[in-house]
């Protein structure tokens, strides 16, 4: 299977920390995506890093992407109770169209 | 833009029936998968269409998954004979893939599929 893996799977903190999640995959990419998930929802996008940049942040954001290691991971700063949900990576294969999407981190941001 | 829309939002059918999902995408997007979420499998890609043209359909499960896309702005899955195992959220999302490799995919809001 190409689907990559998260961890940690579940994460709980507290109002104000920062969260971070990490995500590795299998193949060689064009990019790589992080999706929020509110339970029962569909997937939305949050923020895309191409395979040439290292880093990339986007409000309380921030992503960085190792591809000699085949990892990225996603930190939340100041989170919020609202920041609660789950977050998973998305893979775009090279020369494929598609995306893959990893197992999953499931925050919890208790008040 | 209404965004992608899918229906039903959730089904039950009865074990061996057919089932029908349906997906509208964003206009003027030319990319359309279908992915199933389950709490085992996660979520996994079923198949997915460049211009209404099936380009990998290698994640759908048995030959009792099919889908189509008959123009642009319509794509079905079908499920025939469904069973309990198929029990899942299924998803439809689709993307520009004129804007080149590096762009976001828009989900639909999902179809809850109970087969009993």
């Amino acid at each position: 299977s190409q689907q990559g893996e998260e961890d940690p799977q579940a994460l709980s903190i507290q109002e104000g920390e920062n969260a971070t999640m990490n995500c590795s995959y299998k193949t060689s990419i064009n990019n790589l995506q992080w999706y929020r998930q509110n339970s029962g929802r569909g997937l939305v996008h949050l923020i895309l890093i191409r395979s040439n940049e290292r880093e990339k942040h986007s409000g309380r954001l921030r992503v960085t992407l190792d591809t000699s290691k085949k990892s990225s991971s996603l930190l939340i700063t100041a989170s919020r109770a609202a920041d609660t949900a789950s977050y998973f990576c998305a893979t775009a294969p090279t020369g494929f169209q598609k995306l893959v999407f990893g197992t999953g981190t499931r925050l919890l941001v208790s008040p | 833009d209404a965004g992608v829309i899918q229906s039903p939002r959730h089904e039950v059918t009865e074990m061996g029936q057919e089932v029908t999902l349906r997906c509208k995408p964003i206009s003027g997007h030319n990319s359309l998968f279908w992915y199933r979420q389950t709490m085992m499998r996660g979520l996994e890609l079923l198949i997915y269409f460049n211009n209404n043209v099936p380009i990998d359909d290698s994640g759908m499960p048995e030959d009792r998954f099919s889908a189509k896309m008959p123009n642009a702005s319509f794509s079905t899955l079908k499920i025939q004979p469904s069973e309990p195992r198929d029990s899942a959220v299924y998803f439809c999302a689709s993307r520009d893939q004129d804007r080149g490799m590096n762009t976001e995919a828009f989900f639909g809001q999902g179809t809850r599929l109970t087969v009993v």
